[in-house]
């Protein structure tokens, strides 16, 4: 079974800095799914990547599958970037399921 | 718009009252699963659907029935809810299994 850890749990940063989310997985897999959950509880698909990087906007997505790893990235990050990010991998026991991870709470300070 | 809509948002009820809180999807996905969402424990499946009228359990599908009649529906029942089922529930819908995932808004749940 494929497990996913996030890294840090709780990461409170002040505006502008650069900050760096970290998911680590056990298994190789085909792709990587990056989301946001706003504070009022809703959830969007940020990036879904299976190699090298992604970008939109402020908001950069790398993945080492060799390492099993990936890291999302904002620059020049803002009050608004306050959210729970979150990541997850397939399940290797079914082609529909994802493993989740538990999320990283990210608060920006101004 | 592609969308996915739950309903109700809110819903305060009492153990054993019966009920369903509706999933609807405008993208003509075939694939669509319920979660539900607790403090510490992130996202665990309770049930998903393949296709209309194939269902199979998620990681916590005790207590919980569901339903694929319809491509764009996919309701999910609690027959008897109790008080551990007190949750933020999510209905979910992608193109492919392991594809991109679209969210409905949320149902918080709270059985008293």
């Amino acid at each position: 079974k494929n497990e996913v850890e996030q890294s840090p749990q709780n990461l409170t940063a002040q505006e502008g800095e650069f900050i760096t989310i970290n998911c680590s997985y056990s298994v190789g897999i085909s792709a990587l799914h990056w989301l946001q959950q706003h504070p009022g509880g809703g959830i969007v698909s940020l990036f879904m990547l299976s190699s090298g990087k992604k970008k939109h906007g402020r908001l950069i997505a790398t993945i080492n599958i060799q390492e099993k790893h990936s890291s999302l990235h904002i620059t020049a990050s803002h009050p608004r970037d306050s959210a729970v990010y979150i990541c997850a991998v397939p399940s290797l026991d079914s082609n529909y399921q994802l493993i989740w991870g538990a999320g990283t709470k990210l608060i920006i300070k101004p | 718009e592609a969308q996915v809509t739950q309903n109700p948002r809110y819903l305060i009820t009492v153990t054993g009252k019966k009920l369903t809180v509706t999933c609807s999807q405008n993208m003509n996905h075939e694939y669509m699963s319920w979660y539900r969402q607790d403090p510490g424990l992130g996202l665990r499946q309770i049930y998903y659907s393949m296709n209309v009228e194939v269902t199979d359990k998620g990681d916590v599908p005790e207590g919980y029935k569901v339903s694929r009649k319809e491509k764009r529906n996919f309701p999910l029942i609690l027959e008897s809810p109790s008080p551990n089922q007190t949750s933020l529930y999510f209905c979910a819908t992608t193109a492919g299994g392991h594809g991109e995932q679209f969210f409905g808004p949320g149902t918080r749940l709270t059985v008293l």
